[in-house]
């Protein structure tokens, strides 16, 4: 079975522009994280969808935002992009979104804003 | 303000060596706690986790010792191998936000052949 896809794997973006990064999460899992991972640190909670809906959001902009789709991949989308932007940014599916669900991530999408 | 505290930042040890990697957490809501396995160019991957109502869990070489009036927590890895070499993630879910998971800084974990 095919675990999380993202992409793209790599971008790079200069200060102001947009960017779209999608993940397909595992087949069956309906809830989808995203966490942004700054070089030499742990990962961040930035949103968390489930069946469509919002269901958390961290302490980030609101030049970040996602949606999740009908066939429950989704989109993080980062607006007036910023050189603190430039991050691995990773997406995570889980079957639910319920209490002690394992979190299965992808390999990331690198950003690199110049 | 870092929810969980992680340390040795980096670890180096023998071949057959038990690291040891420790957490610490303040807020008494979280109700899981897992450990993450990360190689250069992959997303984490889950390890093993626990519960704070049982103070150990083994799977396989890897066990969790938990302390919940200390609210500590830490990773022993068994028999240690090259290929552990990794960084290693602690984390902790909030229970009132649902399933938003507080993360460590990391450790570098380097076993010497």
């Amino acid at each position: 079975d095919a675990g999380v896809t993202q992409s793209p794997t790599h971008l790079i973006k200069t200060r102001g522009q947009h960017v779209t990064l999608r993940c397909s999460p595992i087949s069956g899992h309906k809830s989808v994280s995203w966490y942004q991972q700054v070089l030499g640190q742990g990962p961040q909670f930035i949103f968390q969808y489930y069946e469509k809906e919002e269901r958390g959001r961290g302490n980030f902009p609101d030049r970040f935002s996602a949606r999740q789709f009908p066939n429950y991949s989704s989109e993080l989308n980062v607006n007036a992009l910023l050189l603190g932007d430039s991050a691995l940014y990773l997406c995570a599916s889980s079957p639910s979104a319920g209490a002690g669900e394992k979190l299965f991530f992808g390999s990331g999408t690198q950003l690199s804003v110049l | 303000q870092q929810q969980v505290k992680q340390s040795p930042q980096s670890l180096i040890v023998q071949k057959g060596g038990i690291p040891i990697i420790n957490c610490a957490y303040e807020n008494t809501a979280f109700d899981y706690f897992p450990w993450y396995q990360q190689f250069p160019g992959k997303g984490p991957a889950l390890l093993i986790a626990i519960r704070p109502d049982v103070s150990e869990k083994k799977e396989g070489r890897f066990t969790i010792s938990f302390n919940k009036s200390a609210k500590q927590f830490s990773l022993h890895i068994m028999d240690s191998q090259p290929g552990d070499s990794a960084t290693y993630f602690c984390a902790a879910r909030d229970a009132a936000t649902g399933n938003q998971f507080y993360f460590g800084t990391g450790t570098s974990l380097t076993v010497i052949p």
